[in-house]
């Protein structure tokens, strides 16, 4: 099955700086990685997704880089702020045709200090 | 609209008591899913199910049942539970094939189960 590792597990920066997530994944067929987002107490939600046929996404202030032939996908915050403080999870799936759960990495715990 | 609920939002359970845990989406999705979630651990899939009627077990699936008999409700069981069941639950719901955004996952609130 796909294995999904994740680093750093813990992340400071000084708001303003920029923050950078790795993931890698062992499923040479995965071609969907999403990244969610999960507040102290609450729910994961969703915050930016990438396709295989897809090397960059962006959304403001974050972006998502893929490499699939490293089997590496990359999550980059820019000009963090207070509230971008918290745990955010990568995952990989087959996704497309026939059916696949998501296999999240273990988290990565994102504190940015005024 | 509503969204993903989850019943209880707590519990504390004796080691053997049994319960259930209540999901209920409100947006027609196809696939539904029970995560737990562990410090350092993630989220780890226990069992999910891709229409009514139809289950399949998760990476985690020991020591707990689930049903889906309606399209918008998924129940997780634990017929007796046990201290390492202690978790906070996550159930969560995608639209399925077809639908352009299929794989994402919509996630309840969560429920924090303890077991004594």
């Amino acid at each position: 099955g796909e294995n999904v590792e994740q680093h750093p597990s813990t992340l400071s920066v000084q708001e303003g700086d920029s923050a950078v997530i790795k993931c890698t994944y062992s499923d040479s067929a995965s071609n969907y990685f999403p990244w969610y987002k999960q507040e102290l107490g609450k729910r994961p939600q969703l915050i930016i997704d990438i396709r295989s046929n897809v090397g960059e996404k962006k959304d403001q202030r974050i972006a998502v880089t893929l490499n699939k032939t490293a089997k590496h996908f990359s999550l980059h915050i820019t000009e963090t702020q207070p509230e971008d403080s918290a745990v955010y999870f990568c995952a990989a799936s087959r996704g497309g045709s026939g059916y696949s759960t998501l296999t999240f990495g273990k988290g990565t715990m994102l504190l940015v200090s005024p | 609209n509503a969204g993903v609920t989850q019943t209880p939002k707590f519990r504390v359970l004796k080691t053997g008591q049994s319960m259930t845990l209540l999901c209920a989406q409100d947006m027609n999705h196809e696939y539904m899913y029970w995560y737990r979630q562990d410090p350092g651990m993630g989220l780890r899939l226990i069992h999910y199910s891709v229409g009514e009627g139809t289950t399949a077990k998760g990476e985690v699936p020991d020591g707990y049942n689930v049903s889906r008999l309606k399209k918008q409700n998924f129940l997780l069981g634990l017929e007796s539970a046990a201290p390492s069941q202690t978790s906070v639950y996550f159930c969560a719901s995608s639209p399925g094939r077809g639908a352009s955004s299929y794989n994402e996952q919509f996630f309840g609130p969560g429920t924090r189960l303890t077991v004594l």
